[in-house]
């Protein structure tokens, strides 16, 4: 079964710190990776998404990750976090399941940035 | 703009009891998901339709079962509730044809006592 593993379950950076959060997957088809971000008291909300092409992929709000097929990896990048960044981030994977798509998430990484 | 609508934000109910949580959205999707969310976890998901009547298991699927007559509504049902229950009770949807991006609706804290 696939699976999406999110090492980091707590960071805490001071502002202008850089971020990386990693996020590995187990699947050996097509997968398409996604990033969501929840902040406090709101909705999950897309923050990026890697179908095919560039691995490098931009999203919202100054982020970007990028997919290494051989490492199955998609870690999530920030040159300069703010305090307005302190949310929860979820990895996630497309995956075929019997005759639809289904959309797994990793454990979330819970992100404060310290003013 | 799009909406994903859960019937009930708090719910409490008893353990043994059958629960009926309801999940509609405006959008046309083809793709719905109930996910429950638990701190350190993440969002686990519980089923999917891929269409009317369609249903897959996902990856935790047990004391659960799901109802989809209609395009718009995912009914996600626990036949006998238990403490082990209580969580956040997420619910999505997204086109199907390019798997874009999934639509969230505002959760369900469902407690069993």
């Amino acid at each position: 079964a696939q699976s999406v593993s999110q090492h980091n379950h707590h960071v805490i950076l001071s502002e202008a710190a850089s971020l990386e959060l990693g996020c590995n997957y187990s699947y050996g088809g097509t997968v398409n990776l996604f990033w969501y971000v929840q902040y406090p008291g709101q909705h999950l909300q897309l923050l990026l998404k890697y179908f095919s092409g560039d691995p490098l992929v931009k999203g919202i709000k100054g982020f970007e990750a990028e997919f290494i097929k051989s490492k199955f990896s998609f870690n999530l990048r920030k040159p300069s976090v703010q305090w307005s960044d302190t949310a929860e981030y979820f990895c996630a994977v497309n995956a075929l399941r019997g005759a639809g798509n289904m959309l797994t998430f990793g454990g979330g990484t819970r992100l404060m940035v310290k003013p | 703009d799009v909406k994903v609508t859960q019937s009930s934000r708090y719910l409490v109910k008893r353990t043994g009891e059958k629960v009926f949580l309801e999940c509609v959205q405006d959008m046309d999707h083809e793709n719905m998901f109930w996910y429950r969310q638990d701190p350190g976890l993440g969002l686990r998901l519980i089923y999917f339709s891929y269409d009317v009547k369609m249903k897959e298991k996902g990856d935790i699927p047990e004391g659960y079962s799901v109802s989809r007559e209609k395009k718009e509504r995912f009914s996600l049902i626990l036949e006998s509730a238990s403490t082990n229950q209580t969580s956040m009770y997420l619910c999505a949807s997204r086109r199907d044809r390019d798997l874009s991006e999934a639509f969230f609706g505002q959760g369900t804290r469902l407690t069993v006592v």
